[in-house]
């Protein structure tokens, strides 16, 4: 069955800097691969997410990257703020389910 | 417009009780999951179904089984809980064209 792997699982930044959470997934029958983001004591939300047949999607902030053949996917995080301070995690789609990685805690430090 | 909404939000439980964790949507989805998170552990799916009348497994089905009562209602059960089942339990749906899941609450449970 599908395998994500998420690295790294804590990431610790100053403000303004960049992120970057890194997944690999093992099905190559994935075709949809969601990012969430989990604040503590609150339910994971989507935050962006990005189809097989794409490559890259960026929404203001926040990009995502995907490279098929490797099977490797990416969130990138700009100028980040300490509400950026959450729980992310990436997921991969095969049909009828989604598998999720086990997460980055990422901390901003003003 | 509640979205997914599940039941109860805390139980303690005794090791060997059995309990069920309720779960409705009103978005039309055809897809529903449960997932259990533990700390180090992400996301893993317990039970998924499809569309209305199937069920599957997910990573970590052992322990556990599930309901899909209509479109709506997708409920879990513990038969004789243990203390590896402490968790917090999630549902979720999803609309099967977008992909997208949305999720209830979450439910804490402890075993002990």
């Amino acid at each position: 069955g599908e395998n994500v792997e998420q690295h790294p699982s804590t990431l610790s930044v100053q403000e303004g800097d960049s992120a970057v959470i890194k997944c690999t997934y093992s099905d190559s029958a994935s075709n949809y691969f969601p990012w969430y983001k989990q604040e503590l004591g609150k339910r994971p939300q989507l935050i962006i997410d990005i189809r097989s047949n794409v490559g890259e999607k960026k929404d203001q902030r926040i990009a995502v990257t995907l490279n098929k053949t490797a099977k490797h996917f990416s969130l990138h995080i700009t100028e980040t703020q300490p509400e950026d301070s959450a729980v992310y995690f990436c997921a991969a789609r095969v049909p009828d389910k989604l598998i999720f990685g086990t997460g980055t805690r990422l901390q901003v430090f003003p | 417009n509640a979205g997914v909404t599940q039941t109860p939000k805390f139980q303690v439980l005794k090791t060997g009780q059995s309990m069920t964790l309720q779960c409705a949507q009103d978005m039309n989805h055809n897809s529903m999951y449960w997932y259990r998170q533990d700390p180090g552990m992400g996301l893993r799916l317990i039970y998924y179904s499809a569309s209305e009348g199937t069920t599957d497994k997910g990573e970590v089905p052992n322990g556990y089984n599930v309901s899909r009562l209509n479109k709506r209602e997708f409920s879990l059960r513990l038969e004789s809980a243990a203390p590896s089942q402490t968790s917090v339990y999630f549902c979720a749906s999803s609309d099967r064209i977008t992909g997208e899941l949305f999720f209830g609450e979450g439910s804490r449970l402890t075993v002990l």
